[in-house]
């Protein structure tokens, strides 16, 4: 059985662009959840999908948003970056919500130059 | 707010050594408990589950228990091996949208 995976592995972008993060959950999984790594800041969470709704999001500005297509599939949009987007993203599923583990992916690595 | 720390932030021990990881959460109103492996620059490995009704869970050489009204969880591990260095981070689910809110984890060397 595949794991999470997420797409790209690293991408670097400059301030003010915009970057788009990818995660396709396990087979079966319907929520999927954001999280950030950055350095000397912990895991934050982000957002979580669950069968194509935004279910729930964390304590970040309106300019990471994403979205969750019909096959589970999801991806993260951060716009306008800025020198401290950088970090790792990570991604997770689960098979629903209400108790469930959570599995991660292996992230993505955005450095913002 | 939930809160959660592990104690200690690091830790060196030599093969062979039994040890324990601390995790304290200061809202005990949570219906899991996660316990994580992290690899550098690498995603988390799911390790363990304690739910809310639970005591302990195992798996292999490892060991989770839960005291849901002291706050506090630890991760046993026994015999430890060079292949157990890592950061083991542990996580707490409030079902406040399915959020997990972890600790700062702590960064375990086993060292041959």
């Amino acid at each position: 059985e595949a794991g999470v995976t997420q797409s790209p592995t690293h991408l670097i972008k400059t301030r003010g662009q915009q970057a788009t993060l990818r995660c396709s959950p396990i087979s079966g999984h319907t929520s999927v959840y954001w999280y950030q790594q950055a350095l000397g800041l912990g895991l934050q969470f982000l957002l979580w999908y669950d069968e194509g709704e935004e279910r729930n999001r964390g304590n970040f500005p309106p300019r990471f948003s994403g979205r969750q297509f019909p096959n589970y599939s999801s991806e993260l949009n951060v716009n306008a970056l800025e020198l401290e987007d950088s970090a790792l993203y990570l991604c997770a599923s689960s098979l629903g919500p209400s108790n469930q583990p959570q599995h991660f992916g292996d992230g993505t690595r955005l450095s913002i130059l | 707010k939930q809160e959660v720390t592990q104690i200690p932030a690091a830790l060196s021990v030599p093969e062979g050594e039994n040890l324990v990881l601390n995790c304290s959460f200061t809202d005990s109103a949570i219906y899991n408990l996660q316990w994580f492996r992290q690899d550098p620059g690498k995603g988390l490995t799911s390790l363990l589950l304690i739910q809310s009704s639970q005591r302990e869970q195992t798996s292999g050489r490892l060991n989770a228990s839960l005291d849901k009204s002291s706050g506090r969880s630890t991760l046993y591990i026994a015999a430890s091996q060079p292949g157990d260095s890592a950061t083991y981070l542990c996580a707490v689910d409030n079902n406040a949208g399915n959020m997990l809110t972890f600790g700062g984890g702590t960064r375990l060397m086993v060292k041959p």
